[in-house]
């Protein structure tokens, strides 16, 4: 069965530090993955996304992920973080056609040390 | 504006008492579906629609019926409500579903308790 596994469910990190937020996926086939942020009282927004071609993906607000196969990992990173990038985190994983089935993480926060 | 519309925001309610959450996009999407989101387990899936009239089900569906009988609204139903359906609704739309490329667009929720 599909899933996807965050470990990490809180973090901090100063601003101007580095990020990692890591995901875990258990998929049979190529996946579809994503990475969303969610906001305090709002909606997902996608980050990025990965189906196929160059592991390392680059995605909005000065996000990356890189796809590692042989670790089942999608990790999202971003080299400074700013007070605005504290939010709630979430991994995903599309299966079926057209990534029709969303499998979601449990979620990182991220909380950001002034 | 391009949007995916949920109504209510907020709704408390009793036991049994059938109710509707409605949803609707004005980006003539094809693929909808709804997720509920709860501490801990961040969201799952409850239903989805790749496109009228043709709806699955998620991992979460036990409790919940959806309709898809025209392109902009997917309507969430419970029929009988329970405690456990207490939780954080989400809506979401895209052209044809992430894996032709095309991201998912999110309501704000809709918070629903059920005592």
């Amino acid at each position: 069965a599909q899933s996807v596994t965050q470990p990490d469910i809180h973090i901090t990190v100063s601003e101007g530090a580095s990020l990692e937020l890591r995901c875990n996926y258990s998929y049979g086939a190529t996946p579809y993955l994503f990475w969303y942020v969610q906001s305090p009282g709002q909606g997902l927004q996608l980050l990025l996304k990965y189906f196929s071609g160059d592991t390392l993906v680059q995605g909005i607000k000065g996000f990356e992920a890189e796809f590692k196969r042989s670790q089942s990992s999608f990790n999202l990173r971003k080299p400074s973080v700013h007070w605005s990038d504290a939010a709630e985190y979430f991994c995903a994983v599309g299966a079926g056609s057209s990534a029709s089935k969303i499998i979601f993480g449990s979620g990182t926060r991220l909380s950001i040390r002034p | 504006e391009a949007q995916v519309t949920q109504n209510p925001r907020y709704l408390i309610t009793v036991t049994g008492k059938k109710l509707t959450v409605t949803c609707s996009q004005n980006m003539n999407h094809e693929y909808m579906s709804w997720y509920r989101q709860d501490p801990g387990l961040g969201l799952r899936q409850i239903y989805y629609s790749m496109n009228v009239e043709v709806t699955d089900k998620g991992d979460v569906p036990e409790g919940y019926k959806v309709s898809r009988k025209e392109k902009r609204n997917f309507p969430l139903i419970l029929e009988s409500p329970s405690p456990n359906q207490t939780s954080l609704y989400f809506c979401a739309s895209s052209l044809k579903g992430q894996g032709n490329n095309s991201p998912l667009h999110f309501g704000n929720g809709t918070r629903l308790t059920v005592t």
